[in-house]
């Protein structure tokens, strides 16, 4: 079974720092491009960042530079670590498998509280 | 790119056909706009890619079509399991990827 879970979210305060990873089986996670996406309180989605099948990595400008992105395809895991976090990156937190121009597997996320 | 979705909340009853909007703020491909659908508690669910092609095991009551800004998802003959929140996506150069607001579907 094709399948993603997501794991180390928590309760932070601002500033602090979590990392969050990814478990990917049941399929070849080195062919794949995989996608960092959180929905907010809101419900509102959001991209966080991709990291392609050579390792490169992307990042929209509001977590660039706070935010890192890797995998380590012997372990078929994705990582997201996150520094100088703020209130408004309260999310659940997702990674999903980039199909095309999509996303066809998703995890069934984590949660990030950022709160004094 | 902003996509905007529309309207907010449709209300319709079951065995009723949805029309769901899509619009966004500069041309995009149609290879890069996708649909999901999400219940709540769960994550998004890929129904359409490529702006009309069905995900796999995805009923052939859900089609999407549309080009350039404007882009529809159609949901006929509103089956129970079919009232939740349904997002559209781009994808951008660089990459980027961008999500709409959502429309909620919910029971008349």
């Amino acid at each position: 079974e094709v399948q993603l879970v997501e794991s180390g979210g928590g309760l932070v305060q601002p500033g602090g720092s979590l990392r969050l990873s990814c478990a990917a089986s049941g399929f070849i996670f080195s062919n794949y491009d995989m996608h960092w996406v959180r929905q907010t309180p809101g419900k509102r989605l959001e991209w966080v960042s991709t990291v392609d099948s050579a390792g490169d990595t992307y990042y929209p400008a509001s977590v660039k530079g706070r935010f890192t992105s890797s995998r380590e395809n012997v372990k078929n895991s994705l990582y997201l670590q996150m520094n100088n976090l703020r209130p408004g990156d309260t999310a659940v937190y997702y990674c999903a498998r980039r199909w095309l121009y999509g996303m066809d597997v998703w995890g069934l996320g984590t949660t990030v509280t950022v709160s004094s | 790119i902003v996509l905007t979705q529309s309207p907010d909340t449709l209300s319709l009853s079951p065995g009723e056909r949805a029309t769901l909007s899509c619009r966004a703020s500069q041309i995009i491909s149609s290879s890069y706009l996708a649909w999901y659908q999400q219940k709540p508690g769960q994550a998004p669910r890929l129904l359409i890619y490529g702006a009309s092609t069905r995900a796999a095991a995805i009923p052939d009551r859900f089609s999407g079509s549309g080009s350039g800004t404007d882009f529809t998802l159609t949901i006929n003959r509103l089956e129970p399991e079919d009232f939740a929140v349904y997002y559209c996506q781009q994808y951008g150069g660089s990459p980027s990827l961008t999500f709409g607001g959502g429309t909620k579907v919910e029971i008349k």
